[in-house]
């Protein structure tokens, strides 16, 4: 089967550093994105990882282990406009999966 | 703005009824993905049209179907709507399969069946 697992909600404060975690079991695998999604909008693209290790993007980074079927989203100096559901999603063979998306909420 | 439009942003119909949603991929790309996000869920993949061939499926029923044209807009058709069907409808294009390319998604249809 094919399962994209990521935790269904996360709060944490302004200014400090979340890890939203994303294991994945799928049939292709050609790299893993991350997507932005505020409520009632559209998911908006924030990385995409096709080989292991830790890519960096100002206050987002992500990480990947193909061996292990697992990614990481992180987040530092958390801010209020953060809040939102954050997608793990894998490109296979002509699709994508989407986790259910983990609702980040950033409190003051 | 991705340059991505869907159409109608909102519309309600009834169960039975048929649904047309339409979509207008950004500048240049081939490839266009419809997805389905009910509430609280991750987009479920549909299927996905390259250069006006249909190159992918998800786990959707027949009655869900769809169109490429020649300049890479695309229709979702939804036959004999049911009350699950309600969700947001997102279409996603892109310069070539899903594989290695930025996905660039529109801003949605949301979809009511009563």
């Amino acid at each position: 089967g094919q399962n994209i697992d990521q935790p269904t909600e996360m709060t944490a404060t302004e200014g400090a550093i979340v890890q939203i975690n994303c294991t994945y079991q799928t049939s292709g695998f050609n790299g893993l994105f991350w997507y932005q999604q505020h409520a009632g909008e559209a998911p908006t693209f924030l990385s995409y990882n096709v080989l292991d290790g830790l890519e960096e993007k100002g206050r987002f980074s992500s990480f990947l282990s193909r061996s292990k079927g697992y990614s990481y989203l992180l987040l530092k100096e958390l801010q209020m406009k953060d809040s939102a559901s954050y997608l793990c999603a894998v490109d296979g063979r002509n699709d994508m999966r989407f986790g259910a998306g983990t609702r980040l909420t950033v409190k003051p | 703005e991705t340059g991505v439009t869907q159409s109608p942003t909102h519309l309600i119909k009834t169960r039975g009824q048929q649904v047309t949603l339409r979509c207008s991929s950004q500048s240049g790309h081939n490839t266009v993905s419809w997805y389905q996000q009910a509430l609280g869920q991750g987009p479920q993949f549909i299927f996905q049209y390259y250069r006006e061939e249909e190159n992918g499926r998800g786990n959707f029923p027949p009655r869900f179907s769809g169109l490429q044209f020649p300049n890479y807009s695309s229709e979702l058709n939804v036959n004999a709507l049911e009350l699950d069907d309600s969700a947001l409808y997102l279409c996603a294009s892109s310069l070539g399969g899903a594989a290695g390319n930025t996905i660039y998604f529109g801003e949605g249809s949301w979809l009511t069946v009563v």
